[in-house]
């Protein structure tokens, strides 16, 4: 079956170091993966996207991620955090029009 | 270009009623999907609607139904309201070139609408 898994529900870093978040799918063959981001109150807003193009996906505000097949693994990655970076992260992976399928979050919060 | 907005923002019913939610999508795309999000919980895909017709399903009962307007436009209708049922409605737009299914496309959200069912 296909699945995403999102290994933390909540990260903790200090301003200015690294930040990783963690997702793995499971799936017959390569997905098109995505990660999004949700401050409170607010839609969804999509950070990055790989569609089996380059397996280092450049995304927006510094984050970029890495598709490892062997390791069927996208995480998320940012040199040096930032306090509005602070927000709830999903990895979601689309298969076809009936097969969307989110990550059940983590939430990363910065320390000062 | 215009968002993605869904309307009402919030909204409270009482168990067995019938709620409506609608949501506009962005200017330029074709396709329309809704999502539930449950309090503390990522979403979870309810359906998809493409050239005004259903074309892909989560697993939710027959009670969750949509429509999918000419302009693209899109309502999300649950009928025989469950406590359940109380979440955060998310709606997302996107542009499908042609063919409905591609993993490529972008989904551009809404920022949803919250329901409480009492």
């Amino acid at each position: 079956a296909q699945s995403v898994t999102q290994l933390d529900s909540h990260v903790s870093v200090s301003e200015g170091t690294p930040v990783l978040l963690r997702c793995n799918y499971s799936s017959s063959y390569s997905p098109s993966l995505f990660w999004y981001v949700q401050h409170p109150n607010k839609g969804l807003q999509l950070l990055l996207k790989y569609t089996s193009a380059a397996t280092l996906v450049k995304g927006i505000n510094g984050f970029e991620a890495e598709f490892k097949k062997s390791e069927t693994s996208f995480h998320l990655t940012k040199p040096s955090a930032h306090m509005s970076d602070a927000a709830e992260y999903f990895c979601v992976v689309i298969l076809s029009a009936s097969k969307i399928i989110f990550g059940s979050g983590t939430r990363l919060s910065i320390r000062p | 270009e215009t968002g993605v907005t869904q309307s009402p923002t919030h909204l409270i019913k009482t168990r067995g009623q019938q709620v409506t939610l609608r949501c506009s999508s962005q200017s330029g795309h074709n396709t329309v999907s809704w999502y539930q999000q449950a309090l503390g919980q990522g979403p979870q895909f309810i359906f998809q609607y493409y050239r005004e017709e259903e074309n892909g399903r989560g697993n939710f009962p027959p009670r969750f139904s949509g429509l999918q307007f000419p302009n693209y436009s899109s309502e999300l209708n649950v009928n025989a309201l469950e406590l359940d049922d109380s979440a955060l409605y998310l709606c997302a737009s996107s542009f499908a070139g042609g063919h409905p299914i591609s993993g490529a496309n972008v989904l551009t959200f809404g920022a949803g609408s919250r329901l409480t069912v009492l």
